[in-house]
């Protein structure tokens, strides 16, 4: 089954204490992304990556840093996190320029809370 | 940077009744995402547009690039149909800019 694979599911952590969330596709998809959804605020990018260690910022990537060392995953690594990332985070990936006609795939987010 | 604004914020309509969602955008783009959010939290694409019109069972997406608009209708509404509706823009795939959101509540 073709699936963006997210873990884990919920987590919680305390300030500071480095923590990774994974992401993998297996759609041999070129583009994944990080968003992170808040209330009030909608869905904001985090970080995007178009290809194997092409990586570029989004509209909120302070505090998070991407790796792209394989096409299939794409992690998502906050070093020292602080409450203010308290929120729900997906990861998603696309076919870009491949002519889908249905877009993006999501994963099935991460409910992440720092105390 | 593109605004995108969606109406209504909220939505709550009977069984059956005919759905319009829209979605209007700032500047020029390559493509419109619409977006299924249920309440479980997953989201799922629904339509990504250049031009015209689509059509997926219920489902039908529209948009004029002229006008920087696009509807989402859904015909015979169904109490599943409940979810939030996501809009969301730009160039090519990526990167894109979302709007806030629609809640629909379809009520047997």
């Amino acid at each position: 089954e073709a699936q963006v694979t997210q873990n884990p599911r919920y987590l919680i952590t305390v300030t500071g204490k480095k923590l990774t969330v994974t992401c993998s596709q297996n759609m041999n998809h070129e583009y994944m992304s990080w968003y992170r959804q808040d209330p009030g605020l909608g869905l904001r990018q985090i970080y995007y990556s178009m290809n194997v260690e092409v990586t570029d910022k989004g509209d909120v990537p302070e505090g998070y840093k991407v790796s792209r060392k394989e096409k299939r995953n794409f992690p998502l690594i906050l070093e020292s996190p602080s409450p203010n990332q308290t929120s729900l985070y997906f990861c998603a990936s696309s076919d870009a320029g491949g002519g889908s006609n249905y877009g993006y795939t999501f994963g099935s987010g991460t409910r992440l809370t720092v105390v | 940077k593109n605004e995108v604004e969606q109406s209504p914020q909220n939505l709550t309509a009977q069984e059956g009744e005919f759905i319009t969602i829209n979605c209007s955008y700032s500047v020029g783009i390559s493509a419109l995402h619409w977006l299924q959010q249920h309440p479980g939290g997953g989201i799922v694409s629904l339509f990504m547009l250049s031009s015209g019109k689509k059509k997926h069972g219920r489902l039908i997406a529209t948009i004029n690039i002229q006008e920087k608009h696009s509807s989402l209708h859904i015909t015979a509404s169904h109490p599943r149909d409940s979810a939030v509706y996501i809009c969301a823009v730009g160039p090519g795939n990526t990167p894109l800019v979302f709007g806030k959101g629609t809640r629909l509540s379809v009520i047997a």
